[in-house]
């Protein structure tokens, strides 16, 4: 089975400062990987997916992730965070079923 | 297009007392089904998944039970609820290989008293 985990439970960075959310991933096949974002009150919201090809995938609000099969990696990145970019970030891998990593919290300071 | 239907949005229910937590989705056939489960401050711990009618996979030994008894409903279950059982509970569908991304419903937020 696979499994997802996110070494960070809590980050704070300035606002305008450059942003990356580790996610470390198990899985023995291609790995079908995630990133949500969930604000407070909110559900789940996609940012981006990885299924094949380029390893650096471009998602919604700025954000970017690349696929490191070497690291078993999928590392979230924002080269400028914006306060509202505050919330709940999840990693997630697919292929035989669905499963989250534990979430990484992001504090922006203004 | 597919949707997914959660219910209800919010439960106070008291200790020892039943559940049941029901989720239909629409416009998709044969979806993987899944029941999460997200406590105060915690993140998503996966308690159930399907793959099919009568199929269902526990991740976590606990007091919730799930079942599949359609296609595109699944239910979660208690017979007895504990304290430890309050949280947001979210339902998702999966295309059946997981490639895709899940979908979820609106949850339901459980307070047992």
């Amino acid at each position: 089975a696979q499994s997802v985990t996110q070494p960070d439970i809590h980050i704070t960075v300035s606002e305008g400062a450059s942003l990356e959310l580790r996610c470390n991933y198990s899985y023995g096949a291609t790995p079908y990987l995630f990133w949500y974002v969930q604000s407070p009150g909110q559900g789940l919201q996609l940012l981006l997916k990885y299924f094949s090809g380029d390893t650096l995938v471009q998602g919604i609000k700025g954000f970017e992730a690349e696929f490191k099969r070497s690291q078993s990696s999928f590392n979230l990145r924002k080269p400028s965070v914006h306060w509202s970019d505050a919330a709940e970030y999840f990693c997630a891998v697919g292929g035989q079923n669905f499963v989250f990593g534990p979430g990484t919290r992001l504090s922006v300071l203004p | 297009s597919q949707t997914i239907h959660q219910w209800p949005a919010t439960l106070v229910q008291p200790v020892g007392s039943p559940l049941s937590l029901e989720c239909t989705v629409e416009g998709t056939s044969n979806p993987n089904l899944y029941w999460y489960r997200q406590a105060a401050g915690r993140g998503l711990q996966l308690l159930f998944y399907s793959v099919g009618i009568g199929q269902i996979s526990s991740e976590v030994p606990q007091n919730l039970s799930a079942s599949r008894p359609q296609d595109r409903q699944f239910i979660l279950s208690s017979k007895k609820l504990l304290l430890s059982d309050s949280g947001f509970y979210l339902c998702a569908w999966t295309d059946r290989a997981a490639r895709l991304e899940a979908f979820f419903g609106q949850g339901t937020r459980l307070t047992v008293v």
